[in-house]
């Protein structure tokens, strides 16, 4: 069975300073990858998708990338993080040519 | 373009009482619709999915049905239990685009005993 981690589980950053969340996929090879944020209230907001190792879309102008180094690996980064980047970061997969995507169990980000 | 619209929450129930979230959505082609039920603190989780119209698809007590001549995917449940106080988000596929989801704004449903 597939499963997908997500650390670290809560994360409490000063403005200005550097983020890296990652996000791995078990039992399952080739998948498209997903990262999501979650601000205040419920709204997802999609941020970046891959379909492969290397090949990152960006789906908002913002303080944040994405890399993805491994097939199974995605990685979300920062320079320097800002007050409005605090969130709750979701990270997802899907099977190539599937339907629905499976989340992670996010990362709780608060920058102050 | 695509979207989805949800109906305002929150939602508050009495155990047992009869459920429906309204979801309706705008979309070309034949998207598959989705049901995610998110739980405090957690990641989404699926609860249901229809790929055609007149799909019902169904999990845990919970249906909905895929409406293309009213674009709607309403999801019901006859008698909520205080552990399906959540928040409900309605999503669409976009196949042509790395298979991102559109969701809705969600629904939050406060199920009191």
């Amino acid at each position: 069975s597939q499963t997908i981690h997500q650390w670290p589980a809560t994360l409490v950053q000063p403005v200005g300073s550097p983020l890296s969340l990652e996000c791995t996929v078990e039992g399952t090879s080739n998948p498209n990858l997903y990262w999501y944020r979650q601000a205040a209230g419920r709204g997802l907001q999609l941020l970046f998708y891959s379909v492969g190792i290397g090949q990152i879309s960006s789906e908002v102008p913002q303080n944040l990338s994405a890399s993805r180094p491994q097939d199974r690996q995605f990685i979300l980064s920062s320079k320097k993080l800002l007050l409005s980047d605090s969130g709750f970061y979701l990270c997802a997969w899907r099977f190539r040519g599937g339907d629905e995507q499976f989340f992670g169990p996010g990362t709780r980000l608060t920058v102050l | 373009g695509n979207s989805v619209t949800q109906m305002e929450g929150p939602v508050t129930l009495s155990e047992e009482a009869f459920l429906t979230i309204n979801c309706t959505y705008t979309a070309t082609g034949y998207p598959s619709l989705f049901w995610y039920v998110q739980y405090p603190g957690e990641g989404l989780q699926l609860l249901l999915k229809a790929t055609k119209a007149d799909d019902k698809g169904s999990n845990k007590g919970f249906e909905a049905t895929y409406r293309k001549e009213t674009t709607s995917f309403h999801l019901e449940k006859g008698s909520v239990q205080v552990s399906d106080s959540a928040v409900y988000f309605c999503a669409l596929n976009r196949y042509n685009q790395g298979g991102k989801l559109i969701f809705g704004q969600g629904t939050e449903l406060s199920v009191k005993p």
